[in-house]
């Protein structure tokens, strides 16, 4: 198991330039969440994915766009980067509580993606 | 607004002592809180977690303790060890986990020799 996976691990992006973070995931959880850190700062959630088509906002998603397709992929896309943008981007994964019986939930997340936008 | 607070930055302790991490919340919603620990470039790990509806929860050298009318939470390591230096965050969430959690800033804990 590779658990959450991202690309790039790093990357520089000019203002206004596009891209999108890869985050990827095999141990077949519904939820997938994408956080981002500033320096000195606890994560804050950008957006997040309760399965396959269903994506809903988290506390900071101006500036960003998600899509869900498969179970295992949960892209985020940057468009028009501003230097606000600048941070570190981590995805997660969780599973869900009816399989597992479960009402609480660990977060597993990838290892990030350093952005800076000059 | 800052719903999860973890007002020490750094922390040391000795190696062998015990580690005292708070936290404290503000959202009489949350329902469950976890710590994760963070080494540099890499993603957070989770360490431990708490319902609710239990004011303790043990898993080896780490306990979580939970004081729901003070809004505050702690975890304690014991004894402290060289690898347990990193990043400690406090989240809390109030829909089990399954909406996105809620981070502290942070605890830089290091364990001296």
């Amino acid at each position: 198991n590779a658990g959450v996976t991202q690309t790039p691990k790093f990357r520089i992006l000019k203002i206004g330039q596009s891209m999108t973070l890869q985050c990827a995931q095999d141990m077949n959880h519904n939820y997938m969440y994408w956080y981002r850190q500033d320096p000195g700062m606890g994560l804050k959630l950008i957006y997040y994915s309760v399965g396959a088509g269903i994506t809903d906002k988290g506390e900071v998603p101006n500036g960003y766009n998600v899509s869900r397709s498969t179970t295992e992929d949960f892209p985020l896309r940057l468009e028009l980067a501003a230097p606000s943008q600048t941070s570190v981007y981590f995805c997660a994964s969780s599973q869900t509580g009816g399989l597992a019986g479960r009402l609480e939930y660990e977060q597993f997340f990838g290892p990030g993606t350093r952005l800076t936008v000059l | 607004d800052q719903q999860v607070k973890q007002n020490s930055p750094s922390l040391s302790v000795q190696e062998g002592r015990i580690s005292i991490l708070n936290c404290d919340y503000t959202n009489s919603m949350f329902d469950y809180f976890l710590w994760y620990k963070k080494y540099p470039a890499e993603g957070p790990t989770f360490l431990i977690s708490i319902s609710s509806i239990k004011d303790k929860n043990e898993d080896g050298r780490f306990t979580v303790f939970l004081n729901k009318s003070a809004k505050h939470l702690s975890l304690h390591i014991v004894p402290s060890q060289p690898g347990d230096s990193a990043v400690y965050f406090c989240a809390a969430s109030d829909g089990g986990g399954a909406d996105g959690l809620t981070f502290g800033k942070g605890t830089h804990l290091i364990i001296q020799p």
